[in-house]
Formats: C-alpha cells, structure tokens, sequence
C-alpha cells in the first residue's frame, strides 16, 4: 500500500523565519510528488516534481525531490502571516491518476 | 472558468437520513475524483472517475456510499442512511488527463447528527 508521511505534523514560527516541511513516501512505480497548500478550503496546487535534484521555485517557496532516499523538501522563506496553512504532500504512480496524500503540516506564521 | 463547483456548501442532517453531494467538473476535463477529508485520516480518496466510467472505487467505505457520473459535466455522491462517522469535508477534484494540478471545489462540510 502507498504511504506518505510527513513532518512535523505541526509548526509554530515567527514572521519572517525560514520553514523546511518534509515528505517521505512509500511507492511502488513513483511517477511524481506534489505539494499542495490549504488554508481554510480547498487545497491549491503549488509544485510537481518528477526528477531528482532539481528545484521547483516559486517567489519565496522552492521544493525537491530525492528519488533515492524517497523523500521531498518544501522549503519557505521570510515567512509571512498569509503562508499559515496546512501543507499537504501526494505522490502518484504511472497509469494511475489518484493521488495519495500524506497527513498534512499545519504551519502557523506568528506575526 | 468557474473552477469545480461542489454543492451544498454546508449538510446537517439526521443519522439515518440519505444524503447527496453534487459536483461539476471544469469544462473539458476528463477525470472526476471524490475525496474526503477529516482530522482523523486525512485527504482519502473515495472514488474516480474518468471518461465518466469509475475506474478505482476502493476507497467508498462501504454499501452505503455509491457514486454516479450519468455525463461529462456532472457527479453525484450519495449516502445512505448516513451516520454521525460519515461527518468529514467532501472535495471532488478534476483534472484533463494527467495527474497532476488537480482543481478542487471548495468542498462540502457535512455533518450528521
């Protein structure tokens, strides 16, 4: 069964810090790892990443993939109060089209 | 684009009662997912669909639930009788043909009490 796992379950920083989020993930045939970000609805696309080593960036968020060790980074920086939100990880395999997610990371930016 | 578009926004209803969640996928795509999410357990697939034909329900919990697409622009989820355990946030999701940027609706919120 396909497993994704993600840490912390829960983080509190102050405005203006830097956060890495973390996946790990158990598949069997990867195709691709996707970050997602929730606030109060529905989860909103951020990255999908396919290959190993190399950085999906957008403004102050950026994410990559270790298909060796099985695991993905998401990394914020100069956090701000707007980026509190529950970040969810999902893999998916080649042929299928369903995601499976990972608990979610419910960052919480103090001002 | 109106995005997908779920309704009812909000369900309250009685333990016993049928309940029925309705979607509308975006134009164009091909593939209708049915999640549903609690504190508990997460973001949980239900069921998919694509091309209207459901290809993986092994997530429906059991009998209760079931799941129709009769065409391209519209699915229902139905539960029947619901229970106080099937209070969670249902998302319906689709996409065009390849997994990934899937668009959510803003989900139904139900509850039974």
């Amino acid at each position: 069964e396909d497993k994704v796992v993600q840490s912390p379950l829960s983080l509190v920083v102050h405005e203006g810090d830097t956060v890495t989020l973390n996946c790990s993930y158990e598949v069997t045939n990867f195709r691709s790892l996707l970050w997602y970000k929730q606030e109060k609805k529905a989860p909103t696309f951020l990255f999908m990443l396919t290959s190993s080593g190399i950085e999906k960036k957008s403004g102050r968020l950026s994410s990559i993939l270790d298909k060796k060790e099985l695991f993905s980074i998401l990394n914020i920086t100069a956090t701000q109060t707007g980026d509190s939100a529950v970040y969810l990880c999902a893999v998916t395999r080649p042929g299928a089209q369903k995601l499976v997610f990972g608990q979610g990371t419910r960052l919480t930016i103090n001002p | 684009d109106a995005g997908v578009i779920q309704s009812p926004r909000h369900e309250v209803t009685e333990m016993g009662q049928e309940v029925t969640l309705r979607c509308k996928p975006i134009s164009g795509h091909n593939s209708l997912f049915w999640y549903r999410q609690t504190m508990m357990r997460g973001l949980e697939l239900l069921i998919y669909f694509n091309n209207n034909v459901p290809i993986d329900d092994s997530g429906m919990p059991e009998d209760r639930f079931s799941a129709k697409m009769p065409n391209a622009s519209f699915s229902t989820l139905k539960i029947q009788p619901s229970e106080p355990r099937d209070s969670a946030v249902y998302f319906c999701a689709s996409i065009r043909d390849t997994a990934y940027g899937y668009t959510f609706g803003s989900g139904t919120r139900l509850t039974v009490v």
